[in-house]
């Protein structure tokens, strides 16, 4: 069956370390990986996207990666602040198939100072 | 820009009523999307438009759930009658992806949370 699981449901970090968030998936092709950010009682911000044929994007202090021999994706915010303290939904994008688009249930970030 | 305005904020209702949301996309954008987020969930993609016409509602429950993109701007999503599991925000999101290939940003608005009493 076709599953994608990010790495935990909630993930603590202390103020200045780097937070790496992870999103597996199984039995999906995507051709596209989003990356989203959510806070209470708002809707998902979209932070970054990565196609199949890249490895590594970079915006600032977010990296994210894409593996589709692992069929992981790792997200990783440098230099954390309390600020950063949300949820992160990761996104996979089918084109055309069964479901075009599906997310994974979040992993809740919180940064300590 | 204006963000994708959604409304109303909240709505109460009992079980078998009908409800209505209303989305109001970012000018411009030809594809529009309605999820479904329950509490601690991902949102689940229930239908997305590309202008007026339908590309995926595979995921959405047809005997009770209808969507509509008049003139490819606003949208309607509605629910008749709803029952205690659709309790959930339903966002609404946008993007100028023309060709249906989800390799453009979905700008979301903050939704409607919905409670069936």
């Amino acid at each position: 069956s076709q599953k994608i699981e990010q790495n935990s449901e909630a993930l603590n970090i202390q103020e200045g370390k780097t937070a790496t968030l992870t999103c597996n998936y199984t039995n999906y092709s995507p051709a596209y990986l989003q990356w989203y950010r959510q806070d209470p009682g708002r809707g998902p911000v979209f932070l970054l996207l990565i196609r199949e044929n890249e490895k590594e994007k970079r915006k600032e202090r977010l990296k994210v990666t894409f593996d589709t021999t692992l069929k992981q994706s790792l997200f990783h915010i440098t230099a954390s602040q309390p600020a950063d303290s949300a949820t992160y939904l990761c996104a996979l994008v089918v084109p055309r198939g069964n479901t075009p688009l599906v997310f994974g249930k979040g992993t809740r970030l919180s940064v300590i100072a | 820009e204006a963000g994708v305005a959604q409304s109303p904020r909240y709505k109460i209702i009992e079980k078998r009523q009908s409800v209505a949301f209303w989305c109001n996309p970012i000018s411009g954008h030809a594809t529009l999307y309605w999820y479904q987020q329950i509490l601690g969930q991902g949102p689940k993609l229930l239908i997305q438009f590309q202008n007026n016409g339908v590309v995926d509602d595979s995921q959405l429950p047809k005997d009770r759930f209808s969507a509509e993109r008049l003139k490819g701007v606003d949208s309607t999503l509605k629910i008749q009658p709803a029952k205690l599991e659709d309790s959930a925000v339903y966002l609404c999101a946008s993007s100028l992806d023309r060709l249906g290939l989800g390799n453009q940003p979905q700008h979301f608005g903050d939704g409607t949370r919905l409670s069936i009493l």
